[in-house]
């Protein structure tokens, strides 16, 4: 079983700032995706960067970009330039290639401060 | 386009109750997953539809089925809630079994008294 793990219940950043959220997770697959979505109050799980295991260049989109080492299984997001709208549960999520099911963490809580 | 929509969006109901929930994908998406997430975790798998065919299913009791239906459409139903029950129910929905982008709604919070 696949199995994700974030280690940081909450983080606070500043506004501007930058913040790195963790993120590892287990599995003997070589062929997979990881994702982080954001999770604002409104409830809606929206997906913010998707990562192929295959692909060795870290994926970028906007201010969020990822650092995935795949030999020691650890997937973070960096928030750069930190926004108001960017206050969120984070989620980090695993999928095997060929699967359907996303295997999620516990979440992160990013409060930005103004 | 309108996006994955999920009804009811809250519901009160009780202990031994019997509830369905809806979800209605996004137009051609003929994939639907259920998740449930619990206050302060992270969602966990419940069900997978494809093609009207259920192709996965989480570790959930036997008082939880799905259906999916020939419009993709789909229902969550639970028998004999419990109050451990109470939790936000969210659906997703891909093109694909699978392989492509899962959206989710914006959910059901059940609370069980």
């Amino acid at each position: 079983a696949q199995t994700v793990t974030q280690s940081q219940p909450e983080m606070s950043v500043q506004e501007a700032e930058t913040v790195t959220l963790s993120c590892t997770y287990d599995t003997s697959e070589s062929d997979y995706y990881l994702f982080w979505y954001k999770q604002p109050p409104s409830r809606q799980m929206i997906l913010v960067i998707r990562q192929e295991a295959y692909k060795q260049q870290n994926a970028t989109e906007n201010r969020f970009s990822v650092n995935f080492q795949k030999a020691a299984k650890s997937f973070s997001l960096k928030i750069s330039d930190s926004q108001l709208g960017d206050a969120a549960m984070y989620f980090c999520a695993y999928r095997m290639t060929n699967d359907y099911k996303l295997s999620f963490g516990a979440g992160t809580t990013v409060t930005v401060r103004a | 386009d309108a996006g994955v929509t999920q009804s009811p969006t809250h519901l009160i109901k009780t202990r031994g109750q019997h509830v369905t929930l809806r979800c209605s994908p996004i137009s051609g998406h003929k994939s639907v997953s259920w998740y449930q997430q619990v206050l302060g975790q992270g969602p966990q798998f419940i069900f997978q539809y494809y093609e009207k065919e259920e192709r996965g299913r989480g570790n959930f009791p036997d008082r939880f089925s799905a259906r999916q239906f020939p419009n993709y459409s789909s229902e969550l139903n639970v028998n004999a809630l419990l109050l451990g029950d109470s939790a936000l129910y969210l659906c997703a929905s891909s093109l694909a079994g699978g392989r492509t982008e899962a959206f989710f709604g914006q959910g059901t919070r059940l609370t069980v008294v």
